[in-house]
């Protein structure tokens, strides 16, 4: 089915690790989002691509980069994995411009832990 | 500071009865909104938005009401079925249409819906 996969599902790091979260959509979307979920604290926009070759912060950004590889791929990147990233990660898409109201379409989210 | 505010984070309600969301914002640029419902382990899924524009939108089961001038919108959910039971997520947007659009979510309301 067409949607955006998000792999791995599960990942647990040590602290100071890094690691590559990576998200592809076959939906030929222009726009790509990550997203952290926090008990507590709803979802924070890490990072999002408005379209292929460009990338911009969102409210959370520090401690991560992205790379937009291609239309399909945006690519979430921790350098030196801390305790305050542990949380779910949701990569979505949107297509644009559009006259469909249905703002992203979400994977299932990549749940990681740093010990 | 919290630009959409889902002030209860949790709702109970009989199955077939009414259930009720609620969602303030305090960005007066918000133009459009938009409903998710999550369920544990899978991703949000949109559910039904609403233009400024407009006060109303309504969509079988699920209405979502505007009121501009008190900044809050409202998710109905008429009658409520025990498959409600999930996470609702308020988001709002300021740029629909544009290059640079990203939503803003509220922290969530729980739902259950007891048979």
């Amino acid at each position: 089915n067409a949607g955006v996969t998000q792999t791995p599902k599960f990942q647990v790091l040590k602290t100071g690790q890094s690691m590559t979260l990576q998200c592809a959509q076959d939906m030929n979307h222009n726009s790509m989002y990550w997203y952290r979920q926090d008990p507590g604290m709803g979802l924070r926009l890490i990072y999002y691509s408005a379209s292929e070759g460009t990338t911009d912060k969102g409210e959370v950004p520090n401690g991560y980069n992205v790379s937009r590889l291609n239309k399909r791929e945006f690519s979430l990147r921790l350098e030196s994995a801390a305790p305050s990233q542990t949380s779910v990660y949701f990569c979505a898409s949107r297509s644009l411009p559009t006259g469909r109201q249905d703002g992203y379409t979400f994977g299932s989210g990549t749940r990681l832990t740093v010990v | 500071d919290q630009q959409v505010k889902q002030n209860s984070p949790s709702l109970s309600v009989q199955e077939g009865r009414i259930s009720i969301l609620n969602c303030d914002y305090t960005n007066s640029m918000f133009d459009y909104f938009l409903w998710y419902k999550k369920y544990p382990a899978e991703g949000p899924t949109f559910l039904i938005s609403i233009s400024s524009i407009k006060d109303k939108n309504e969509d079988g089961r699920f209405t979502v009401f505007l009121n501009k001038s008190a900044k809050h919108l409202s998710l109905h959910i008429v009658p409520s079925q025990p498959g409600d039971s999930a996470v609702y997520f308020c988001a709002a947007s300021g740029n629909s249409g544009g290059s640079n659009y990203k939503l803003t979510f509220g922290k969530g309301t729980l739902l259950t819906v007891n048979p």
